[in-house]
């Protein structure tokens, strides 16, 4: 089944403890992105990977690192956490450009940081 | 760079009633647009997009959506809705130019009254 996935799906943290929450997707998409959802928001993009080893800055990348090592995994890292970054976290994935193709979702990771 | 209003946050129809979602974009420039449709406790999926051509477009689940140059506006509509169709919807855009990044708009919440 074509899809993506995320884990955890849940976390709970304190200030300050370094975590990752892993995407991996298994339709050999090129396009990879993380998205933040928050109340009266929307979603808003934090980084994007167009590539292997090629990533880009979305609107609200601080406190926020990505990787690229392989093509179907683009893990999100937190160093030091804060509750400002309390949120709802979706990762997605298209064959071509997000603003041209369709993404498809993980199922979204709950993150709360105390 | 673009946006997008969505400037109903919530809208409560009765089953069976037509409904319209509004969306307005920014710019009068070409584009590229998107709804997504989210339900509960899941990621986004796409309904439907517009890139060129025809200006009504059809989605999946009944929906369509006009793309209107002169009052920049891309409104979701279904003749008749059901239960199953409660969720937030997400008006997106991009730039043709630049369309490695989606910006979505803040969500309009559907709730079906039965």
């Amino acid at each position: 089944e074509a899809q993506v996935t995320q884990n955890p799906r849940y976390l709970i943290t304190v200030t300050g403890k370094k975590l990752t929450v892993t995407c991996s997707q298994n339709m050999n998409h090129e396009y990879m992105s993380w998205y933040r959802q928050d109340p009266g928001l929307g979603l808003r993009q934090i980084y994007y990977s167009m590539n292997v080893e090629v990533t880009d800055k979305g609107d609200v990348p601080e406190g926020y690192k990505v990787s690229r090592k392989e093509k179907r995994n683009f893990p999100l890292i937190l160093e030091s956490p804060s509750p400002n970054q309390t949120s709802l976290y979706f990762c997605a994935s298209s064959f071509d450009l997000a603003g041209r193709d369709t993404q498809y979702f993980g199922p979204g990771t709950r993150l709360t940081v105390l | 760079a673009q946006s997008v209003t969505q400037l109903d946050s919530q809208v409560p129809v009765f089953e069976e009633a037509p409904v319209e979602l509004r969306c307005n974009y920014s710019s009068s420039v070409s584009v590229y647009l998107f709804w997504y449709v989210q339900y509960p406790n899941q990621g986004l999926q796409l309904l439907l997009k517009y890139l060129s051509g025809s200006t009504l477009v059809k989605g999946i689940n009944g929906f369509e959506a006009e793309f209107n140059k002169s009052q920049t506006s891309f409104h979701l509509r279904k003749p008749s809705v059901h239960i199953s169709d409660t969720a937030e919807y997400f008006c997106a855009v991009s730039d043709p130019g630049g369309n490695e990044k989606l910006t979505f708009g803040t969500g309009t919440r559907l709730t079906i009254i039965p």
